[in-house]
């Protein structure tokens, strides 16, 4: 079992609608979360860094954490076509006397006008 | 403010030769992590590194793979006698501290 499932898509939505996009991990003793916004041949740009369990908005973004049921999700409100890319979440534990970040294998999300 | 800097974007080299990949972190940052992205996949981890220290080599293949961040200078990935299945992306991250990481735009190495 992977430590961080995410779902791999791809997720088509019609522009303006809500997007959820989820991961599940397994260990415990995962500190921080993070939500990763990667368009085709870029690098990963961070959008949402959280510590503890319930909500963080920062504009048309929510990130919620859920450490009983390690769960995360990032919800996306009236998504664009711009926000078409591949999500990535990650998290954090101290693991060899530093904070590893585990990633998820990624979402791709396309928005249709 | 500069974020974090790979070059070359793209590089092509053939079976035996060396890539030599070099990163420079965001300006202040001494924690600098590299990855391999193959396409369709997710990031791998390979190497973190403070200056001139290697805190955790674990995901980087113990032959042909070396790293460094120097004193002075960028972080420099360096694979020699590359095969064909070292082609893939490859994406250098800087922090600040050692979580929210902050990644370059890659270098996308093939090899011929």
């Amino acid at each position: 079992q992977k430590e961080v499932e995410q779902d791999p898509g791809p997720l088509s939505v019609p522009e303006g609608a809500i997007v959820s996009l989820n991961c599940t991990y397994s260990n415990s003793a995962f500190q921080y979360f993070m939500w990763y916004r990667q368009y085709s041949r870029k690098g990963p740009e961070l959008l949402m860094y959280t510590y503890s369990s319930g909500n963080k908005e920062d504009g048309r973004f929510t990130a919620q954490v859920d450490k009983s049921s390690k769960y995360i999700s990032l919800f996306i409100r009236d998504s664009q076509p711009s926000d078409s890319a591949t999500y990535l979440c990650a998290m954090s534990a101290l693991t060899g006397g530093y904070q590893k970040v585990t990633f998820g294998t990624g979402t791709k999300l396309q928005v249709i006008p | 403010n500069a974020g974090v800097m790979q070059n070359p974007r793209h590089l092509v080299r053939r079976r035996g030769q060396e890539a030599r990949l070099r990163c420079s972190p965001v300006k202040g940052h001494s924690h600098v992590y590299w990855y391999r992205q193959l396409p369709e996949e997710g990031l791998k981890f390979m190497v973190y590194l403070q200056k001139e220290n290697i805190i955790d080599e674990s995901g980087m293949p113990k032959e042909r793979f070396s790293a460094e961040f120097p004193k002075e200078g960028p972080s420099i990935l360096r694979i020699q006698q590359v095969v064909r299945g070292d082609s893939a992306a490859y994406f250098c991250a800087s922090s600040p501290r050692q979580d929210e990481q902050y990644f370059g735009p890659g270098t996308r190495l093939t090899v011929t």
